[in-house]
């Protein structure tokens, strides 16, 4: 299996602005999700994206995949406080079956 | 509420201590995990039941010992910690195990201090 490897480590920005956050996997995939977590909270499932697409929406989350770059990013639109938290990307490779594998987040402060 | 609960919130133990963690799932799911996430580092996958039977043991320590009595019941069995076992211990769930894009739903997870 592999990490996903997320950029930046953290983020701080003001309510109301947009928030990207980067994902990099090294081998190629089935899907990617995201997740989010709430400090000292378990984890929770934000958006699926198969290797075959490459864009994906729900609500203000946007996501994008580039297979040849291997690479993602989760863009929040429109931050909120409440969307203070630490986001994951997971990969779920394409070597026969496995579990997911977690990068070591992107914690996102977003600041009144 | 995920639908994944453990207990206990919060453990402070000694390392001579034995303990139990426990998770309960009401999705109806039929594989469960255990996680260690630790400060700055990954998740780490500790373990998988598939329909009750361990499918995974990723190299985890004698120390940490997993039961599985049903589909929707988690335990993992503490003894003897040391203090670097000192992390958030997550529970999580699925549909199946080894299905593409099966999403994982977690717990609020045991916060374990070992002194």
């Amino acid at each position: 299996s592999q990490q996903g490897e997320e950029d930046p480590q953290a983020l701080s920005i003001q309510e109301g602005e947009n928030a990207t956050m980067n994902c990099s996997y090294k081998t190629s995939i089935n899907n990617l999700q995201w997740y989010r977590q709430n400090s000292g909270r378990g984890l929770v499932h934000l958006i699926l994206i198969r290797s075959n697409e490459r864009e994906k929406h729900s609500g203000r989350l946007r996501v994008t995949l580039d297979t040849s770059k291997k690479s993602s990013s989760l863009l929040i639109t429109a931050s909120r406080a409440a969307d203070t938290a630490s986001y994951f990307c997971a990969t779920d490779d394409n070597e026969g079956y496995s579990t997911l594998t977690f990068g070591k987040g992107t914690m996102l402060l977003v600041s009144p | 509420e995920t639908g994944v609960t453990q207990t206990p919130r919060h453990l402070v133990m000694g390392m001579t201590n034995k303990k139990s963690l426990k998770c309960e799932q009401h999705l109806g799911h039929n594989a469960m995990y255990w996680y260690k996430q630790s400060a700055k580092k990954p998740l780490e996958l500790m373990f998988v039941y598939s329909l009750e039977e361990r499918v995974e043991n990723n190299s985890v320590p004698s120390r940490f010992s997993p039961e599985c009595p049903n589909s929707s019941h988690l335990f993992l069995h503490l003894h003897t910690l040391q203090p670097e076992d000192s992390a958030l211990y997550l529970c999580a769930s699925s549909q199946a195990y080894q299905g593409r894009g099966e999403k994982l739903f977690f717990g609020s997870g045991t916060q374990l201090s070992v002194l």
